[in-house]
């Protein structure tokens, strides 16, 4: 069936580098994506979106980037700090239907002092 | 956002016991969402509980070994029956304000069967 899926599943990364999470999706008719971040003990937590018919959106130290002609996702972390530690998710669905979010495996971020 | 909380935040069962979960939304939502997480694992959508109907099971979770509650806007409980150590997983309520908004989690209730 449809799927999503991520590239890497442990990423470490020096504090104060800039990380990147990378995310392969299959569903085409996805047109909603999300980024979540789960921190130990804890339920995932909303980082950003970005609707399908955008390329970049960017928040505070964070951005995602699209790219629909390879289905492929990311989240770029600027300025990587140890609360960054943790497990990285992106899902999918559409954005105006009321279908449940479909995640990936998770990448988990580990961030050296 | 809305608040999700969920009660109990961990347990420990006996096999062929029972547990109900409780998840209470601080404001009214349209849809609620159960998901499991095996140790290490992502997210895996176990059913989608509307108000005013029957919950919607995804394929490889039946009702009767999850049956699920959706009395009001801001409530719904999860039972895991008859457990056994493969149940040993978090339980993770999620909630959809409206079709445009992104789904909330709450933090979960961690749960190992003996």
């Amino acid at each position: 069936g449809e799927s999503v899926g991520l590239h890497l599943p442990t990423l470490s990364v020096q504090e104060g580098d800039n990380s990147i999470i990378n995310c392969a999706y299959s569903n085409s008719a996805s047109d909603y994506f999300i980024w979540y971040k789960q921190e130990s003990g804890k339920g995932p937590q909303f980082i950003i979106d970005i609707r399908s018919n955008m390329d970049k959106r960017q928040g505070q130290r964070v951005t995602v980037l699209l790219n629909k002609t390879v289905k492929h996702l990311s989240l770029q972390i600027a300025a990587t700090q140890p609360g960054d530690s943790a497990v990285y998710f992106c899902a999918e669905n559409s954005y105006s239907g009321n279908t449940p979010l479909v995640f990936g495996k998770g990448t988990r971020l580990s961030v050296i002092a | 956002s809305a608040v999700i909380s969920q009660k109990p935040s961990r347990d420990i069962c006996q096999r062929g016991t029972s547990l109900t979960i409780q998840c209470q939304v601080d404001s009214q939502v349209t849809m609620m969402f159960w998901y499991r997480q095996q140790p290490g694992q992502s997210l895996t959508l176990i059913a989608t509980a509307n108000q005013g109907s029957e919950a919607t099971y995804e394929s490889g979770f039946v009702i009767d070994k999850f049956p699920i509650s959706r009395p009001n806007l801001t409530f719904s409980t999860l039972t895991v029956s008859n457990m056994s150590p493969e149940d040993s997983s978090i339980y993770l309520c999620s909630v959809k304000e409206g079709g445009n908004q992104p789904q909330h989690f709450g933090d979960g209730t961690r749960l190992s069967i003996l």
